[in-house]
């Protein structure tokens, strides 16, 4: 299943740098995307979100941006802290569904 | 804060034996869900669950897994005859409504089937 696909599997940027990480999609039926944040041994955790309607979303440092012509969103994180070091999933979902589809994540070090 | 919650953290077991994995949703949302993920895949999803009734699932969800709502606050997935290829991190999640919602996830159980 590559209907989301995140293609770098990882990411090192130095702290207080920003990170973008990224994500494509292919399926034009998605309206809902979020990003979560997953440390070893623990289940995903929700960073943010954006509905289809809007081209970016701003919560803190993080702040995610839709370009749905390009069936592409990604997340910036700023300034970068060692903190956010974990693997970020991208996940999709279409109207009307309840199925996340996730893509395979990025693993970001962010170095001190 | 409210959180997902789920036991056993880790399951080991042999192969062709039933395992109940359990999960508490957060008090007030009403849609459950399990995913799961093999090691070194994406994190897919098996089943979705409302109302007491499955409202949507995978073509991973045979007649092996079952889900169930036994009580007020407990959501159970039950594999029947575990495969080897069942082993994975399965994560529960759950939402206050459908559409255009954050799920939240649980901690996961690894299953490991031997």
């Amino acid at each position: 299943d590559q209907q989301v696909k995140q293609n770098s599997p990882s990411l090192s940027v130095q702290e207080g740098r920003i990170s973008i990480l990224n994500c494509d999609y292919t399926n034009s039926m998605f309206d809902y995307f979020l990003w979560y944040k997953k440390y070893p041994a623990e289940g995903p955790t929700f960073l943010i979100s954006i509905s289809s309607i809007k081209d970016k979303n701003e919560d803190g440092r993080f702040t995610v941006f839709l370009n749905k012509s390009a069936k592409h969103l990604s997340l910036h994180i700023v300034p970068s802290q060692p903190g956010d070091s974990a693997v970020y999933f991208c996940a999709a979902m279409r109207s009307g569904g309840n199925k996340l589809v996730f893509g395979a994540g990025t693993i970001l070090r962010v170095k001190s | 804060e409210p959180e997902v919650t789920q036991t056993p953290s880790h399951q080991v077991t042999q192969m062709g034996q039933e395992v109940i994995l359990r999960c508490v949703p957060i008090s007030n949302h009403l849609y459950f869900y399990w995913y799961r993920q093999i090691l070194g895949q994406k994190v897919e999803f098996l089943v979705s669950f409302y109302n007491n009734e499955i409202s949507e699932k995978s073509e991973i969800f045979d007649d092996q897994f079952s889900v169930e709502r036994p009580d007020g606050s407990n959501f159970t997935l039950k594999i029947r005859s575990t495969k080897l290829e069942d082993s994975a991190m399965y994560f529960c999640a759950s939402s206050e409504r459908l559409d255009q919602e954050t799920q939240y996830f649980g901690p996961g159980t690894r299953l490991l089937v031997l």
